[in-house]
């Protein structure tokens, strides 16, 4: 059953750039890859997508490779506010919808 | 104020009853999908609908009905041949078309207790 694969967890400390890699080895060739933020209790947040190479926002960038097997969410300086869950989300060749099963990022002062 | 609504955030239920849970979106878009979400674990798809009238199984659908009769709503039954039904569920919406999964809107999710 084809799925994606993250960190199951991650520690950092504040003003420190943090990377999370997510991998998607059967992920459709004409859909994005998306990631999302979730606090306790309440429901996942848009974070960025992408297609190829590399795309910035105001709160983080995704690096995704030319095969699109995997891709890199990019938080740059983070404060102890970005403590959460982070998700990536694919479709894959089979046309399902695959969350990812989260990376658990703590962020230390 | 745009956005998804979901009631009510904590809702109790005795085993054997079916109860259904709300979800409403005024963003005018046409994908809907349901979530279930276990602690510490991520999200899995239930259910989902690309247009009115239109839905599919997701990966657990067993135990869990849906209908798309409005665009803005697509409620959620959660049967009494659904298992372990105790979870928080969540909703979602995306302007997605044509299979492809554009950024999803969720509401602030639905937390059931069987008992």
């Amino acid at each position: 059953l084809a799925k994606t694969t993250q960190p199951i967890s991650m520690d950092s400390y504040e003003g420190q750039e943090v990377n999370i890699t997510c991998s998607h080895n059967n992920i459709a060739t004409n859909d994005y890859i998306t990631w999302y933020q979730q606090f306790p209790s309440q429901g996942p947040r848009f974070i960025i997508q992408g297609y190829k190479t590399k795309v910035t926002n105001e709160v983080a960038s995704l690096f995704i490779p030319a095969d699109r097997k995997s891709s890199t969410l990019s938080l740059p300086r983070v404060s102890l506010s970005d403590t959460a869950v982070y998700y990536c989300l694919v479709v894959n060749r089979d046309d399902k919808i695959i969350f990812g099963k989260g990376t658990r990022l703590h962020i230390l002062p | 104020d745009g956005g998804i609504t979901q009631s009510p955030k904590y809702l109790f239920r005795k085993e054997g009853q079916n109860v259904t849970l709300s979800c409403e979106q005024n963003l005018n878009h046409d994908a809907m999908y349901w979530y279930r979400q276990d602690p510490g674990q991520g999200l899995r798809l239930i259910y989902y609908s690309q247009i009115v009238n239109d839905f599919q199984k997701g990966d657990i659908a067993e135990g869990y009905s849906v209908s798309r009769e409005k665009k803005e709503s697509f409620p959620l039954t959660v049967t009494s041949a659904q298992k372990n039904p105790t979870a928080f569920y969540l909703c979602a919406s995306s302007s997605g078309t044509s299979g492809r999964v554009y950024e999803q809107y969720f509401g602030p999710g639905t937390r059931l207790t069987v008992t």
